[in-house]
């Protein structure tokens, strides 16, 4: 079965500084992973995915993320907070070994402040 | 440019009353998902569909019943409502890359319930 998990449900970090929220995974196949993003009273938006190609992923908003199988990790990085960054982040896996028998299954979020 | 629509954006219910959350997609995908959204849990899946007429349990389905007539439309029931399914509900779309679904997921902007 697969699982993610999320390490640190806050995370703080000052404007400028960089953003490190970390998700590992567990799958008994490989993986497809993504990260979204929430924005209060908001529904979630992709940031960035993982599909078996480039092991060094770019998402919008200056976000990347790197697949790291020997470490079943797949962290979300920005080199430098923006005021705009403050929101909830998801990591979450889909796997699956039957076409129409794949879901999406998420981690617990990761709520991200920004100090002015 | 619509995408996933849900309806409505906030219920309050009385313990055993039932309703229905709509959901409608119009991107012609074959996949539709509802998770529900508790504080430190993450998402959870209640059931999902790959196609028309084609429905199945997710992590949480107890208490849900779902049907899909339709590509577009997942609505998703409540028999009897009970406090525990107060909840912040979800609907997704997703569609198939190379026979790998749910490679990306769209999420409408979720209905808050309430159950009193």
């Amino acid at each position: 079965a697969q699982s993610v998990t999320q390490l640190g449900s806050h995370v703080s970090v000052s404007e400028g500084a960089l953003v490190l929220l970390r998700c590992n995974y567990s799958s008994s196949v490989p993986p497809y992973l993504f990260w979204y993003v929430q924005y209060p009273n908001q529904g979630l938006q992709l940031l960035l995915k993982y599909t078996s190609a480039a092991t060094l992923v770019k998402g919008i908003n200056g976000f990347e993320a790197e697949f790291k199988k020997s470490e079943t990790s797949f962290h979300l990085t920005k080199p430098s907070a923006h005021m705009s960054d403050a929101a909830e982040y998801f990591c979450a896996v889909s796997e699956g070994t039957n076409f129409g028998n794949e879901k999406l299954t998420f981690g617990t979020g990761t709520r991200l402040t920004i100090i002015p | 440019n619509a995408g996933v629509t849900q309806t409505p954006k906030f219920q309050v219910l009385k313990t055993g009353q039932s309703m229905t959350l709509q959901c409608a997609q119009d991107m012609n995908h074959e996949y539709m998902s509802w998770y529900r959204q508790d504080p430190g849990m993450g998402l959870r899946l209640i059931h999902y569909s790959v196609g028309a007429g084609i429905t199945d349990q997710g992590e949480v389905p107890n208490g849900y019943n779902v049907s899909r007539s339709t590509t577009e439309d997942f609505p998703l029931r409540l028999l009897s409502a009970a406090p525990s399914q107060t909840s912040v509900y979800f609907c997704a779309s997703s569609y198939s890359v190379q026979g790998r679904p749910n490679t990306e997921a769209f999420f409408g902007q979720g209905t808050r319930l309430t159950v009193v």
